[in-house]
Formats: C-alpha cells, structure tokens, sequence
C-alpha cells in the first residue's frame, strides 16, 4: 500500500440520508486532512488530523458533518441529512511532520451525488 | 474571500510551447507554495513547491519563478507535451497553520499535437 486509500469512490445519494466516506492513510503519515471540491474549483479545506486529534474544522464544515479518525489511521467523514449542495468531491490526504516536508498525499476521492 | 487568485482558466499550447500559469497571494504569512497537477477523476498530485527564500525552482520540465515583492508565482512548463494536459492549481499555506493548502481556482491546460 503505497497511496491514499479512498472507498467508496463514488456515493449517489437521496436528500435527507447520511452518508460516510473512508481514507486509508499512508501508514507512516500522521497528519490527514479533509478537503471539498466542487466542479471547477480548487480543493477547499474542511479539517485536519494529527495522530487522532482534529485540530482544526474550517466554517464550511457544519453541524451535520463530522470525522473521526481512532487510533490515529484511517478516518471517516460522515454528512447527516444530505442536501444537494453537498454534492462535491471529497478529497483525503495525508503528511507527515517532523520533517521539512509539507508535501501531501492525496487520494483519489469520493464523488458525492446528492438527488 | 480568496486568497489565491490564479491564471488563465484555461490554456491551450502547441506540443513544445511552453504554457506559464500564473498566481497571486494576499496574505504575507504564507511561506510555502506549491503546484500540484490533476487529471480527471483523481486526486491532485505535487508536481513542485517553492519557498519564499529562492527566487526559481526547477524540477525537469517544471519550474517555479517567485516574486515576493509582488506576491505572485507562476509555473512554466517546459517543452510541453500532451501527456501534460491537466489541471494545474496552485496552493499556498502558512508554518503554524497546520499546513492547511489555500488553492487556486486551477487552470485547464490543454497540449495539442
């Protein structure tokens, strides 16, 4: 496994119901973080881990979303009641600290389709 | 607000030419700047990054010139191919800020034959 793990890749999903995406991180990365990009547009940041700890949610991420991450490896992005503005590409990616690189990882996503 | 403002949207070059993107920040506090390349249906990949202590990077066929004066960076794409055509974004982040990325809107680039 040498990559950014992302299941499922594709969701279509009916307005009102939850969904949850998974990312398997690059094992010796510690760092994860969640982005949204919509058609057209530039990856948007939604939060980040570090071992299991979110550290930081950004203003788009509201209530109805949350992630985890246990343990400090894979995590999970869970959306309550969809609406059709979800609808996007959510992008997982992994670094790792201690050392000067802030290069990410990203994974291939999952596209959510909200009808 | 956008911080990252990037052009053109979208650019069409020769096999060979040589296609240049180019992005402008706002926030000072950023100190690191990549590029990152994206094909349809994956993730985004980094293709190069720049710091604010060198004025130009070069990686292959890639290279970055930085203006911090200007608050602008832009890449060149060197004897392009049509293997190249993507989507390009630029990013920006700040050390302390978690390494959170600041994106550009992208730039659709397309190589002809």
């Amino acid at each position: 496994d040498t990559g950014v793990s992302q299941n499922p890749r594709h969701k279509i999903t009916k307005r009102g119901q939850n969904v949850t995406f998974r990312c398997d991180p690059i094992s010796e990365h510690n760092r994860l973080y969640w982005y949204r990009q919509t058609l057209g547009q530039g990856p948007e940041f939604l939060t980040y881990f570090q071992n299991e700890a979110q550290l930081e949610k950004s203003r788009l991420l509201s209530d109805r979303f949350s992630a985890e991450r246990p343990k400090g490896s894979f995590s999970t992005l869970e959306i309550q009641r969809t609406e059709q503005g979800d609808s996007a590409m959510y992008l997982c990616a992994s670094s790792f600290t201690g050392q000067n690189n802030y290069g990410y990882t990203f994974g291939s996503g999952t596209r959510l389709t909200v009808v | 607000q956008q911080q990252v403002k990037q052009s053109p949207q979208s650019l069409i070059v020769q096999k060979g030419g040589i296609p240049i993107i180019n992005c402008a920040y706002e926030n000072t506090a950023f100190d690191y700047f990549p590029w990152y390349q994206q094909f349809p249906g994956k993730g985004p990949a980094l293709l190069i990054a720049i710091r604010p202590d060198v004025s130009e990077k070069k990686e292959g066929r890639f290279t970055i010139s930085f203006n911090k004066s200007a608050k602008q960076f832009s890449l060149h794409i060197m004897d392009s191919q049509p293997g190249d055509s993507a989507t390009y974004f630029c990013a920006a982040s700040r050390t302390g800020g978690g390494n959170k990325l600041t994106f550009g809107t992208g730039t659709q680039l397309k190589v002809e034959l």
